[in-house]
């Protein structure tokens, strides 16, 4: 079935350092997302990529959805401290109704101050 | 604007109970979609309902799993005779009319179900 990799699966840094973090499927999707999730809440969007190659940035975050339609990576440049959470890509599962999302297994982000 | 609000946040059932979760979608919204999420595991789909209608269960086990939307009041999540394994968070999420195959979901916080 579809499955979306992430990785790296957690990430140590300290503050003002940027992340990176990707997400890869041997399946071709037309919908990236990133959601992050702060501990004990509900999923947040940060940012939809609905186009191959688009690049879209919110704030200090920065994402593309990759040319293959395969993958795509998330930025967060000059971290602080609020930016711990997981980190989920998703997209819309083919051929499921809308709102049937595949979820990665997340990316965990720890920030020293 | 409130945003999805989910009851209870924690509930603790003995094995063979029943679990109801609830959840109120954001005003305006009328798409209701619950998500299982097991620890250190990503969210799974389960249901998506719009008022009196289910519309997607594929996610949803067969046996002792329903969900409702009615037309008046909260979308119910129902757990017949839960089991250890069905121990999880439960989140509910709402969508506007119009965001159809955006993916763009507003989450609640979620229901933590533990079974003992």
């Amino acid at each position: 079935g579809q499955q979306l990799n992430q990785s790296p699966q957690s990430m140590f840094i300290q503050e003002g350092e940027d992340v990176s973090m990707n997400c890869t499927s041997s399946s071709i999707f037309n919908t990236w997302l990133w959601y992050k999730q702060d501990p004990g809440e509900g999923p947040v969007l940060l940012i939809a990529l609905y186009k191959a190659g688009e690049l879209t940035s919110n704030g200090r975050l920065t994402a593309q959805f990759g040319i293959t339609r395969k993958d795509s990576f998330l930025n967060i440049s000059a971290s602080i401290p609020s930016d711990v959470g997981i980190y989920f890509c998703a997209s819309l599962n083919y051929g499921g109704s809308q709102g049937n999302l595949i979820f990665g297994k997340g990316t965990k982000l720890s920030v020293k101050p | 604007n409130a945003g999805v609000m989910q009851n209870p946040r924690h509930l603790v059932r003995r094995r063979g109970q029943e679990a109801r979760l609830r959840c109120s979608p954001m005003k305006g919204h009328s798409h209701v979609y619950w998500y299982r999420q097991l620890p250190e595991e990503g969210l799974k789909f389960m249901v998506y309902l719009q008022k009196e209608n289910i519309i997607d269960e594929s996610g949803m086990p067969k046996e002792r799993f329903s969900a409702e939307f009615p037309k008046e009041g909260p979308s119910i999540l129902r757990i017949q005779q839960v089991v250890r394994g069905d121990s999880a968070a439960y989140f509910c999420a709402s969508s506007r009319l119009t965001a159809t195959n955006t993916g763009e979901l507003f989450f609640g916080e979620g229901s933590r179900l533990t079974v003992l």
